[in-house]
């Protein structure tokens, strides 16, 4: 079971925009600034898309951004492409241990 | 460029070990942490540890404390992680990152490490 609770799926329609949700406690998401998205395509390693929360690395389209309220950190997409058809996951900082989320299935439709 | 390049698939059998390398370039190894991260067929991602390559210091996971060990090699950039006496249940991709602070920037390719009698 994993410690942070996502959607296993969300859907949305080329142009539209999705927003994941990432569900914590006090002692993860709600206590540190420190929540980082990866996107993951089949059979491919895991790409870091949203760091600290909502910082994008160099080279992610400015279409991912990413925030955070209270104990929930969420992912939204804007203007929905074919290729971010994908996994998403959300980990965060928990003391001395990151967690992962369960992860959510992203479809384009 | 920054690139991670791990090792070849593994089989093993049940009660055996396995060591995956990752040969970092194109960054200052001693600079950055490197995590391993594995995913399980068909499931998520799940945190083993890591280790600074600095130091050499490590934090690993509790569940796998006691059969798991992170080491590196600052001579040729490489991180390893060895896992001991394996069960059905470690069948899974393995991953080394690159930990910046909080997140996992650069990953490397995966190693898929199947245990099966």
């Amino acid at each position: 079971q994993s410690a942070l609770t996502q959607p296993r799926s969300v859907s949305g329609s080329p142009g539209q925009s999705v927003t994941i949700s990432c569900t914590g406690t006090s002692s993860d998401v709600g206590g540190y600034n420190y929540v980082s998205w990866y996107q993951q395509h089949p059979g491919k390693a895991p790409k870091l898309m949203i760091y600290d929360v909502s910082k994008r690395p160099s080279g992610v389209p400015d279409r991912f951004s990413g925030s955070k309220s209270g104990n929930t950190a969420s992912l939204t997409i804007s203007g929905l492409q074919a290729e971010d058809e994908a996994d998403y996951y959300c980990c965060s900082y928990a003391g001395s241990y990151p967690s992962f989320g369960g992860g959510t299935k992203l479809t384009v439709l | 460029q920054v690139q991670l390049v791990q090792s070849g698939a593994e089989v093993k059998k049940p009660g055996a070990s396995v060591k995956v390398s990752c040969k970092a370039s194109g960054y200052t190894f001693t600079s950055y942490g490197i995590s391993w991260v594995r995913q399980a067929p068909g499931q998520g991602l799940e945190w083993m540890g890591w280790i600074s390559a600095y130091n050499g210091n490590t934090n690993y996971a509790q569940k796998l404390q006691g059969r798991v060990t992170m080491t590196t090699d600052t001579s040729t950039s490489t991180a390893y992680m060895e896992l001991r006496s394996l069960r059905s249940d470690d069948t899974a991709v393995y991953y080394c990152a690159i930990k910046s602070g909080s997140y996992l920037d650069y990953w490397g390719q995966g190693t898929l490490v199947t245990v099966s009698s």
